[in-house]
């Protein structure tokens, strides 16, 4: 599986926009760029995912590299309530296991 | 609503005496399966389950069981715990569709083994 590479933490203030880097440089063209949150004391979630195109839902948005080597998860409007451990995480549809492989994440802290 | 339940929250158990975690999800996902969260490695994958009576072993399985007799239900068993064994333990499910691209967690389960 190819590895993600994140910064282990992050700042950011409360009402600003905030960009998780990730970087992937083995990303193969089948794998899908996906994103999880885990908030303290709860499981992960699902934020957003892509595959070449950026990406917008209500939670996120997913800007991704012309060449797939790196994405960036950006918060347009961080709350105290984003403060969470971010998990850039490939996958590779078709595979039996449906496995995410969570890697250390960014802990994101959110100043009010 | 959509949910993925644990039961139980939080366990102490002393070594060797068996225990079931439950979890359950009403959205009538074919894949479960089970994670261990530890510090420094993250979340691991114990067991998996793509349907009713189909179960196989993620990366982690040793002293861990599963069984999977009805799709709502996933239960880990835990036959002798060990004090290794203590962890934060989440159950996940999703639908097995090619297209599918959410995993639903649970809220986890904190398990000390003494």
């Amino acid at each position: 599986d190819a590895k993600t590479t994140q910064p282990n933490s992050m700042e950011s203030n409360e009402e600003e926009p905030v960009h998780l880097p990730c970087n992937h440089s083995t990303i193969s063209g089948t794998d899908y760029i996906h994103w999880y949150r885990q908030l303290p004391s709860q499981g992960p979630e699902y934020v957003i995912h892509g595959l070449t195109s950026n990406v917008n839902n209500r939670m996120a948005s997913l800007a991704i590299a012309e060449d797939r080597k790196s994405s960036t998860l950006i918060l347009h409007r961080a709350t105290l309530r984003d403060a969470a451990v971010y998990y850039c995480i490939l996958r590779r549809y078709g595979g039996a296991t449906n496995k995410l492989i969570f890697g250390t994440g960014t802990l994101l802290a959110v100043q009010p | 609503e959509a949910q993925v339940t644990q039961n139980p929250r939080y366990l102490i158990t002393v070594t060797g005496k068996k225990l079931t975690v439950t979890c359950s999800q009403n959205m009538n996902h074919e894949y479960m399966s089970w994670y261990r969260q530890d510090p420094g490695l993250g979340l691991r994958q114990i067991y998996y389950s793509m349907n009713v009576e189909v179960t196989d072993k993620g990366d982690v399985p040793e002293g861990y069981k599963v069984s999977r007799k009805e799709k709502r239900n996933f239960p880990l068993i835990l036959e002798s715990p060990s004090p290794n064994q203590t962890s934060l333990y989440f159950c996940a499910s999703s639908s097995h569709r090619e297209t599918s691209y959410e995993q639903y967690f649970g809220p986890g389960t904190r398990l000390t083994v003494t």
